[in-house]
């Protein structure tokens, strides 16, 4: 089981909101993890949102939009990106990452729809 | 402004050796960490290898532990990737990506392992 799971596609409406999960493997507790969290268009490097380990301990990415935000859902064990009033240049792809185990470590991606 | 250079891609065939370059500039280089991470064609985001700032701290992901290494020159503001007995499932756009939370990432190089 991959330690962190991402749902594949999610699909939302121009200023709704989206929340994005990211799911840690069953024996990992999601509030010991740091979670940081990256966006990346077609044809583009993935550029980083923001990090998240508690609401007293959470950076966000130069320049990057303060729609964009983290938290936690501990009773899911996920970390959450929220993003707040979707625009459609919002459409892409989101992985979510944590340290685990002296590596990095990559959810599959989630690729957001706006339409 | 902080830029990242990949350089060294190109095709290879199996079980051939690469060395791939990052070339830094907006920063100064020798106080950050450095990370590789590779993207397979139609793909996630897979983390590679990790380098502190004096280069005397380094991890790497399984997958490539015993084939790739990775090094820098903080002289040359560079960061480098030899990737040795490379395989098809190499195939992928290389990135470097500054600092612990990965928050500027290169442009990218293709690797293309194939006979």
């Amino acid at each position: 089981q991959a330690v962190l799971t991402q749902p594949a596609s999610l699909s939302a409406s121009p200023g709704a909101s989206a929340s994005l999960a990211c799911t840690l493997r069953s024996g990992i507790n999601v509030g010991a993890y740091r979670i940081y969290w990256y966006q990346q268009k077609p044809g583009s490097p993935p550029q980083y949102l923001l990090n998240y380990k508690s609401d007293s301990d959470k950076q966000q990415g130069s320049g990057v939009p303060s729609r964009f935000s983290g938290s936690k859902d501990a009773s899911a064990n996920a970390g959450i990106l929220l993003i707040s009033g979707l625009q459609s240049e919002d459409e892409a792809d989101y992985y979510c990452m944590t340290w685990h185990s002296s590596a990095w470590v990559f959810g599959g991606g989630t690729k957001l729809t706006v339409l | 402004e902080v830029q990242l250079v990949e350089s060294g891609g190109g095709l290879v065939q199996p079980g051939g050796s690469l060395r791939l370059s990052c070339a830094a500039s907006g920063f100064t280089f020798s106080n950050y960490e450095m990370n590789w991470v590779r993207q397979a064609p139609g793909k996630g985001l897979e983390w590679l290898s990790h380098i502190s700032s004096s280069g005397s701290s380094i991890y790497y992901t399984d997958s490539v532990k015993g084939r790739f290494t990775i090094s820098r020159d903080n002289a040359k503001n560079s960061l480098y990737l030899q990737m040795d007995s490379l395989r098809a499932e190499d195939t992928a756009v290389y990135y470097c990506a500054r600092d612990w939370a990965l928050d500027y990432w290169g442009q990218g190089t293709l690797v293309t392992v194939s006979s």
